[in-house]
């Protein structure tokens, strides 16, 4: 199975800032990666796949990068919102596995 | 607009049976397979298996062997997940999430299904 790895396991920030999460696999997955947003007692929203095409109706605060085995998410301009938490995930091959997740914080 | 709706919570004894379903309105069933994903309590999310809405083909997750069933029903629109077996370690929310296209990750989530497994 692919091991994915999430950095930091948490994150505090301000409003307005910009953060950027990381995100491993143990091997290559080309550009099948997925960024997905959860915030407390609600289903996960599907935010980036494809490492960096954004999914319908999400803002353009979010952008993803990377190939191979290394990706990045970067969210500019925080807002309340935006604090939440966040998984990475590979479907380049199955199993799926997720990342452990990053919990985006405000200071 | 496309939405995915789950089943009612239940409450399960160990070594039973649960059936989870997620009823896909909005938008053409047979052209988006449909993932299961669970979590348990305070912990990430787990992949467990996938099923071609189209042909039934499935996938799943090694650890789930011989205790997961997934299912469609083209009539109805409505995807099924069956574990059995149950223990108290399968305690958790349980989502149908659609695939985006053919070999893409998850665009759409249900609203999710709590399984809990007590004695």
């Amino acid at each position: 199975d692919i091991q994915m790895t999430q950095s930091p396991s948490s994150l505090s920030a301000s409003v307005g800032d910009r953060v950027t999460i990381t995100c491993r696999a143990n091997q290559g997955i080309n550009s099948y990666l997925a960024w997905f947003q959860q915030k407390p007692g609600k289903a996960p929203k599907s935010l980036i796949h494809g490492a960096s095409s954004l999914q319908s109706g999400v803002p353009s605060k979010f952008i993803g990068s990377g190939y191979g085995r290394d990706f990045t998410l970067t969210i500019s301009s925080l807002q309340p919102e935006d604090f939440a938490t966040y998984y990475c995930q590979q479907y380049n091959s199955y199993p799926w596995t997720f990342g452990q997740g990053t919990r985006l914080e405000i200071k | 607009q496309v939405q995915l709706v789950q089943s009612a919570a239940e409450v399960e004894k160990p070594g039973a049976s649960v059936r989870v379903s997620c009823k896909a309105s909005g938008y053409t069933f047979t052209s988006h397979g449909i993932s299961w994903v669970r979590q348990a309590p305070g912990q990430g999310l787990e992949w467990m298996g996938w099923i071609s809405s189209y042909n039934g083909n499935t996938k799943n997750a090694q650890k789930f062997q011989g205790r997961l069933t997934m299912t469609t029903d083209t009539s109805t629109s409505t995807a099924y997940m069956e574990l059995r077996s149950l223990r108290s370690d399968d305690t958790a929310v349980y989502y149908c999430a659609r695939e985006l296209g053919v070999g893409n990750s998850i665009d759409i989530w249900g609203q999710g299904t709590l399984v809990t497994v007590s004695s």
